[in-house]
């Protein structure tokens, strides 16, 4: 069976900290794993996409990171900013195709 | 960057009513958009995927007769919510895929439904 799994659920951070999210996943087979930014009340935006032969991308502060042998990922975000406060949700399409598995997603809260 | 439009943003009606919401793509042409729901605190669900001049396909437990979808062009899908019940209150979001380039669900930035 497909599935995303992300952790931990929510997490609160001071602004200025750096956080780290995980994301592990079982879909098959595999070609990209994406990250998406999603605000309250608002649709899903696009902050990496990583493919098979990728190990780490950097979108500006934020930094992801794929094992495709241990099918984890996570996303690294530094110096964090109250604008940060989002959920941040774990992406897999299954293969080149349009269905997309995701993740429950991992709600950040930034506090001053 | 690709952008999908949604509209309303936010709508409230009556229950028994019906409401629709438009999903457009608004600078890339669109073979296949997809329809969610998402409620509060959990992620988006599928509902259906959307083929522009053919019939919607519909996840398992989603009514067709209830949430009807209209793709009749290469920019635009409807999806209407008929005879809406409260429990059809939730935040409705559209994707887009461009039909050549990058190949990426571009995500409209959602529908506020509440059904009173």
């Amino acid at each position: 069976k497909n599935q995303v799994e992300q952790s931990p659920q929510s997490l609160i951070i001071l602004e200025g900290k750096n956080c780290t999210l995980q994301c592990n996943y079982t879909v098959s087979p595999f070609s990209n794993l994406r990250w998406y930014k999603q605000d309250t009340g608002r649709g899903p935006v696009s902050l990496t996409i990583m493919t098979f032969s990728e190990n780490t991308k950097s979108n500006g502060r934020y930094t992801a990171t794929l094992d495709a042998d241990t099918k984890q990922s996570s996303l690294h975000i530094t110096a964090s900013q109250l604008s940060d406060s989002a959920s941040y949700i774990c992406v897999v399409p299954q293969g080149a195709g349009n269905m997309l598995t995701f993740g429950g997603g991992t709600r950040l809260m930034v506090k001053p | 960057g690709a952008v999908v439009s949604q509209h309303p943003s936010r709508v409230i009606c009556k229950s028994g009513t019906s409401v629709k919401i438009e999903c457009r793509s608004l600078d890339f042409q669109a073979t296949t958009m997809f329809w969610y729901r998402q409620f509060p605190k959990q992620s988006l669900m599928l509902m259906a995927t959307s083929n522009e001049g053919s019939k919607a396909t519909y996840e398992q437990g989603v009514e067709k007769d209830k949430f009807l979808i209209n793709h009749a062009s290469l920019t635009l899908s409807t999806l209407t919510v008929t005879s809406a019940h409260p429990e059809d209150s939730s935040f409705y979001i559209c994707s887009a895929c461009r039909d050549s380039g990058p190949y990426e669900q571009y995500f409209g930035p959602g529908t506020r439904l509440t059904v009173t």
